[in-house]
Order: structure tokens, then C-alpha cells, then sequence
């Protein structure tokens, strides 16, 4: 059965700790990663879109990877305000390209 | 702020009433997602309109049911409801059918509190 597994559930680090984000999947044909952040209360906003193994993407502290079983999410020198879920998606064939959400982390920085 | 659109805000019922959530994609986008999101489910697919008509389900109750209008907005209506619907609800949009590569832009999302 396809699944989106995302660890760790939750992540807690200080301020300029890095750290990674994991997401990883069971699909086949896949068509397309995404990560999104959440903020508590609020509809999910968009981050990266990841299309096949060895793509980067990077965007301020963030930094997205992909290879053929996971992706990862680099948060280098994290400040508080980069405190949200963290969602991984993916769209594959093998569940009619529909987007595929893992349960997300929760990631916590302190200043 | 996405540009996707959705009314109320919050909204609170009581079992066994229906309920109507309107959601506006994004200029020019054709298709519409919905989306639900528990505490204990995560979020999940419901259904996906493109320009009008259906074009793929997810885990949608037959009590729930959802169309896109001429005007691309579209509506998804909850009927007879239960405790157990209570979650927030999401629309989202892209410009195209689907398909996969395309990325889905969220509306900030209705929350029903079913009592």
C-alpha cells in the first residue's frame, strides 16, 4: 500500500541548531514531491515541488532534497519564527496522482 | 495569502443538519481540491473539480457532495452530519487537470464544529 511516512513527529531546537526533516514513500511512478508549512489554524503554504531523484531546491533557511525513496528537509540556522508543521505530499500513478499527505512534524525553535 | 478564497470562517451545527462551504481558486485556475483535515486523520483527499466537471475522488462520504460552477467557485455540501465531521475543511487550486507536477495552492481553510 502506497504510504507518505514523515519523522520525527516532532522537533524541538534552539535557535541556529540545524537539523533535517525526513519524509519518506512507498508509491510507484512518482509524479511529484511537495513540502508545505502549516502554521496552527491556518491552510497549508506552499514550499517546494520536487520532481525526480537528485533535484535540491532552497529557499532562505530552507533547503529541500530528493532521492528515490525519501526527501529531505534542511533547516539550517532556524529562528523561531520557522516554528510550524511540516507537511510532505506526493503524487504518483499508482494512486491516480492524487495528492498524498504524510502526518507532518511539528517543529519547534527557541530562542 | 494564496489567493484562494474560502466562506465561513468557522462555522458550528448540530448533527443531523447540512452545511455549505464555498471556496474561490485563484485567478485563472481550473481546478478545485478538497481537502479534510482531523487531528487523527491528517489531511485527505476528498474530490477534485476541473472546469466543472468531477475529475477524481478521494475518501468522500456518500453524505458529502461538492460541484464547480461556470464561474469556477465551487461548493462542497455536508449532509447529515455527525460528531465525527468536525474538522477543518480545505479548498485548494492549480491551473490545470491534474495529473501530477502540479502544485496545489491552499485556501486558509473553514473549521465545523459539529455538537
Amino acid at each position: 500500500e502506497d504510504q507518505v511516512t514523515q519523522s520525527p513527529e516532532a522537533l524541538r531546537l534552539q535557535e541556529g541548531e540545524s537539523s533535517s526533516l525526513n519524509c519518506s514513500y512507498t508509491v510507484s511512478g512518482l509524479r511529484g514531491l511537495f513540502w508545505y508549512r502549516q502554521d496552527p489554524g491556518k491552510g497549508p503554504e506552499f514550499l517546494f515541488t520536487l520532481y525526480s531523484a537528485g533535484e535540491e531546491k532552497e529557499k532562505e533557511r530552507l533547503k529541500a532534497t530528493l532521492t528515490k525513496k525519501e526527501s529531505f528537509l534542511h533547516i539550517t540556522a532556524p529562528k523561531p519564527e520557522d516554528s510550524a508543521t511540516y507537511l510532505c505530499a506526493v503524487q504518483a500513478l499508482s494512486h491516480n496522482n492524487d495528492m498524498r499527505f504524510g502526518a507532518g512534524t511539528r517543529l519547534t525553535v527557541k530562542p | 495569502d494564496s489567493g484562494v478564497t474560502q466562506t465561513p470562517k468557522h462555522l458550528i451545527t448540530a448533527t443531523g443538519q447540512r452545511v455549505t462551504l464555498r471556496c474561490s481558486p485563484r485567478s485563472g485556475d481550473l481546478s478545485v481540491y478538497w481537502y479534510q483535515q482531523s487531528l487523527d486523520q491528517g489531511l485527505q483527499f476528498l474530490i477534485q473539480y476541473y472546469n466543472g466537471e468531477e475529475r477524481a475522488k478521494g475518501n468522500i462520504l456518500e453524505r458529502f457532495s461538492a460541484q464547480q460552477f461556470p464561474d469556477l467557485h465551487s461548493e462542497l455540501n455536508l449532509s447529515s452530519l455527525e460528531l465525527g465531521d468536525s474538522a477543518l475543511y480545505f479548498c485548494a487550486s492549480s491551473p490545470y487537470s491534474g495529473g501530477g507536477q502540479e502544485t496545489q495552492y491552499f485556501g486558509p481553510g473553514t473549521r465545523l464544529l459539529v455538537l
